[in-house]
Formats: structure tokens, C-alpha cells, sequence
């Protein structure tokens, strides 16, 4: 079975460029969830899907960050413009059963965003 | 609010010899609780949970957690370690359903042969 899908895994753009990651999570899985994680810190939820339902976007920069599952599976989180202080890496990650944080989550292994 | 708590950054370890984890936390209410691990480059791996029961919990490569509500304690401990044991471990906490989980910074171990 795939696990969860993440693209581009590196990508490097100049500062105010806007920049999209995708994620394709595990086939059923209801939940999905982009993190963001700084060096030497863990992740910190952005946003937490329940199937294309935005269920948690209190952390999410709504100013400069925007983010669609449309169809209830794969999603993008956006990024416009991009600033310095946006290099990291973004982490997407899904669970079964909707409705619960305390299932245990399958992450993919990132995108590691550069601003310059 | 929730919060949790990896006192230590690094832990070195010898081939062979037992190791721990530490992690303790702060909720309103009974903690759900997490440990993964991150290898380089690569997503975070689930290894084990505490949401009721046994106060001991067993979970993957032969990692188990204690959980010790006196203490607000959930270190993750295995009995022999090995150098591929050597990654970043990261202690996570939620206390419902329907709250995000709060991860700790990360303590990264280093198995040394």
C-alpha cells in the first residue's frame, strides 16, 4: 500500500513568489492534515481536513496561506506571497476515522520550502 | 492549553544499553499520548500510543512508553538499543477527539556502536 504522497519534495523560490505543495494521502483515509515544521521543532498544525470540510484552521496564516481538498482526497496548501520566515519544511499527513485526533496519523515526508 | 515537554535535545546511548526517552505534558483533561520517530528525510513513523488501560504500552522496533499520571510523565524507554535506533523522537499530546495533537521539539538520539 502507498503511503502518503507529497510533491515537490524540495523547492527553492525568491521571496513574494507564490509556491503550492500537493498531497495524495492513503487511499480511505478521511483525515488529512498539513503541519509545518521548523529546525529543531516539531510540527505544528496548519490545518486538519475531515473528507473536503476544513474541520481546524485556526493556525493556518490566512493572510498569505490558502488550502483546498476539494474532492475530499489529494489537497494543495498554497503559499502568497512567500517570505523568508516561510522556510520549512511542510509536512502533510492522514488518519482513518473522521471525527478523531487520537488515531494515529501516517505522514509523508515533506516538502522543505527555501525562500530567498 | 496543552502542551508537552522533551527535556533533553540529544541522548547518547551505547549499543546494547537500555534507553529512555523523556516526555512529560500539561492538559486540562486525560491526555491522549504519542511517540514517532523521524529519520532523515523522510516523514514522521507512528510507534505507540497510550489513550486508556495499561499504564504500560508496547509499540513498534520494541519501543514501549510508561504512562504515569502522577508524574504527567510518558518516557519512552527500550531495553537494548541498536544504532539504527539512532533518529529524532518526537513526544505528542491531545486530550480529545477533536483537538489538534501538540508535539514536543524533539530529543534526537544517537546509538553509538
Amino acid at each position: 500500500e502507498a503511503g502518503v504522497v507529497q510533491s515537490p519534495r524540495y523547492k527553492i523560490i525568491e521571496k513574494k513568489q507564490p509556491v503550492a505543495f500537493w498531497c495524495n494521502p492513503i487511499s480511505g483515509h478521511n483525515t488529512l492534515y498539513w503541519y509545518l515544521q521548523n529546525l529543531g521543532q516539531g510540527p505544528e498544525l496548519l490545518i486538519r481536513y475531515e473528507n473536503e470540510e476544513a474541520v481546524d484552521d485556526s493556525q493556518l496564516p490566512k493572510d498569505r496561506f490558502s488550502a483546498e481538498r476539494l474532492k475530499g482526497v489529494d489537497s494543495t496548501l498554497k503559499i502568497q506571497p512567500a517570505e523568508l520566515g516561510d522556510s520549512a519544511v511542510y509536512l502533510c499527513a492522514s488518519s482513518l476515522g473522521a471525527g478523531s485526533t487520537y488515531n494515529e496519523q501516517f505522514f509523508g515526508p515533506g516538502t522543505r520550502l527555501t525562500v530567498l | 492549553a496543552q502542551s508537552v515537554a522533551q527535556p533533553e535535545d540529544q541522548v547518547n546511548v551505547a549499543e546494547g544499553n537500555p534507553l529512555t526517552v523523556k516526555c512529560t505534558y500539561s492538559v486540562s483533561g486525560n491526555p491522549y499520548l504519542f511517540w514517532y520517530v523521524q529519520y532523515p528525510n523522510r516523514g514522521l513513523q507512528f510507534l505507540l500510543k497510550y489513550i486508556t488501560g495499561d499504564n504500560l504500552v508496547k509499540g513498534s522496533y520494541g519501543f514501549e512508553a510508561e504512562f504515569n499520571k502522577s508524574q504527567t510523565s510518558f518516557h519512552l524507554k527500550k531495553p537494548s538499543a541498536l544504532v539504527s535506533d539512532s533518529a529524532l523522537y518526537f513526544c505528542a499530546v491531545t486530550f480529545s477527539g477533536n483537538t489538534p495533537l501538540v508535539f514536543g521539539k524533539g530529543t534526537r538520539l544517537s546509538v553509538i556502536a
